[in-house]
């Protein structure tokens, strides 16, 4: 079993677009993560949920809004997507007290055209 | 924001060399990492250090927490053409987010 999956794994859309990316960990964390990694492979964090609360959210654009259902499950909505979102974003998750040891999904190649 | 310097940015290595890896940060960290990312897969945890001098094998992984807890570097011995990839160090402070270095890409020439 997948312990981070998250779709799709290909997403490609005109500029202006909304789209989802979903994720889903069966590991039991209760801290969720969204990355994003750049052309040249710079990873970024972009968001961070505990038990489905908001605890981090670094400088990333309103369009970009996270929704965690529950604590197994981290959803990263982008609205009227622009050339510069293109990208591969990766959902992590991890333990309590271990917030340094992630476990990454396969990641999602978003390219907008 | 925070930075880390990773160097090498790429080494391109025969089989069964040893390879060296290092990172660099202009602030402490209490947490030192490293991960592997392979091609169209996400990046993996291959070693975590949690104490300053801590000095920690994973098979034919060696990493080190640098004693002024601004530094850390990974070596592999012996290296195998399934060690390609790029490797990332990270820092982590606290609360404060998981910082990465922009990786070392390893490539193994059988």
């Amino acid at each position: 079993d997948t312990a981070v999956s998250q779709t799709p794994k290909y997403l490609v859309t005109q500029m202006g677009n909304d789209k989802s990316i979903k994720c889903e960990q069966n590991l039991g964390h209760d801290t969720m993560y969204w990355y994003k990694q750049d052309s040249k492979k710079f990873l970024k964090i972009m968001f961070s949920y505990n038990n489905k609360e908001l605890i981090i959210n670094e400088t990333v654009p309103n369009r970009f809004s996270p929704k965690s259902p529950d604590k197994a499950h981290l959803n990263l909505h982008i609205n009227s997507l622009e050339l510069g979102d293109s990208a591969v974003y990766f959902c992590a998750s991890s333990r309590e007290g271990q917030p340094g040891e992630l476990f990454f999904g396969e990641g999602s190649r978003l390219t907008v055209l | 924001g925070q930075q880390l310097n990773q160097s090498p940015q790429s080494m391109f290595i025969q089989e069964g060399e040893d390879v060296s890896m290092n990172c660099t940060s202009s602030s402490i960290f209490n947490t030192w990492l490293w991960y592997k990312q392979e091609p169209g897969e996400g990046p993996v945890l291959l070693i975590a250090l949690y104490k300053a001098g801590e000095l920690t094998s994973n098979g034919r992984l060696t990493a080190q927490f640098g004693i002024t807890r601004k530094d850390s570097f990974l070596n592999i011995s012996a290296s195998i053409p399934s060690d390609v990839g790029i490797y990332f160090c990270a820092g982590q402070r606290g609360n404060t987010p998981l910082v990465f270095g922009k990786g070392t890409r390893l490539s193994v020439i059988a």
